[in-house]
């Protein structure tokens, strides 16, 4: 079942701050955080895996909840560069394999 | 170091016509897979495949085929194209332990089947 994220848009003018929600229904084993500009592809930005090690970008940060199943990305001091739709994709298999399940993702603009 | 190519960037096909997308990478990366991006949505898994020779179905596989030849390569067929194949299919590649920076997509291929 897809995650849900929220808010599906958010504009920011630089140097806002932002917290970008991603909940499932089932337990989740990992959630992994990506950007994606128009019309190019998704970019990895972080991993979170269950048990609290997460593996990524310095300058976001993330946090997972595994009994509210939930996971949230924060940007902070946000910059023009950050503008862009966030994807989480979860694996709620746990084989290892990935099996990533996407959300619809959330779009941030961040403006002068 | 190339990341991950894919061909063709673009390809619009008639209901019924068949194709290959190539994907392949040169990270030394065991795992590979396909996604399907449609308009504002996100992405939707076709098939994966955890090590050379062993591919797995992921959520949307009906109408594509696929074959891991080489831990560098994996293609997606469509035997029959429909017109709700139109879509933006990535391939993408990472390596097991996920260190920093090693998950990967390719540029994509837009595909339209009229």
């Amino acid at each position: 079942q897809q995650p849900v994220q929220s808010p599906q848009a958010v504009i920011l003018r630089e140097g806002e701050d932002a917290v970008i929600n991603c909940s499932s229904s089932k337990a989740l084993y990992s959630v992994h955080w990506y950007r994606q500009k128009h019309g190019e592809a998704p970019v990895f930005l972080m991993i979170l895996l269950k048990g609290g090690e997460q593996k990524g970008h310095d300058k976001i940060s993330a946090s997972f909840n595994e009994k509210k199943q939930q996971s949230s990305l924060y940007l902070t001091a946000s910059q023009l560069s950050y503008s862009g739709t966030y994807f989480c994709g979860t694996d709620n298999s746990g084989a290892g394999s990935y099996q990533l399940t996407f959300g619809k993702g959330t779009k941030l603009s961040v403006i002068p | 170091n190339a990341g991950v190519t894919q061909t063709p960037k673009f390809q619009v096909l008639k209901t019924g016509q068949s194709m290959t997308l190539q994907c392949a990478q040169d990270m030394n990366h065991n795992s590979m897979y396909w996604y399907r991006q449609d308009p504002g949505m996100g992405l939707r898994l076709i098939y994966y495949s955890a090590s050379e020779g062993t591919t797995d179905k992921g959520e949307v596989p009906n109408g594509y085929n696929v074959s891991r030849l080489n831990k560098r390569e994996f293609s997606l067929r469509l035997e029959s194209a429909a017109p709700s194949q139109t879509s933006v299919y990535f391939c993408a590649s990472f390596l097991e332990g996920f260190k920093v920076e090693t998950q990967y997509f390719g540029p994509g291929t837009r595909l339209l089947v009229l």
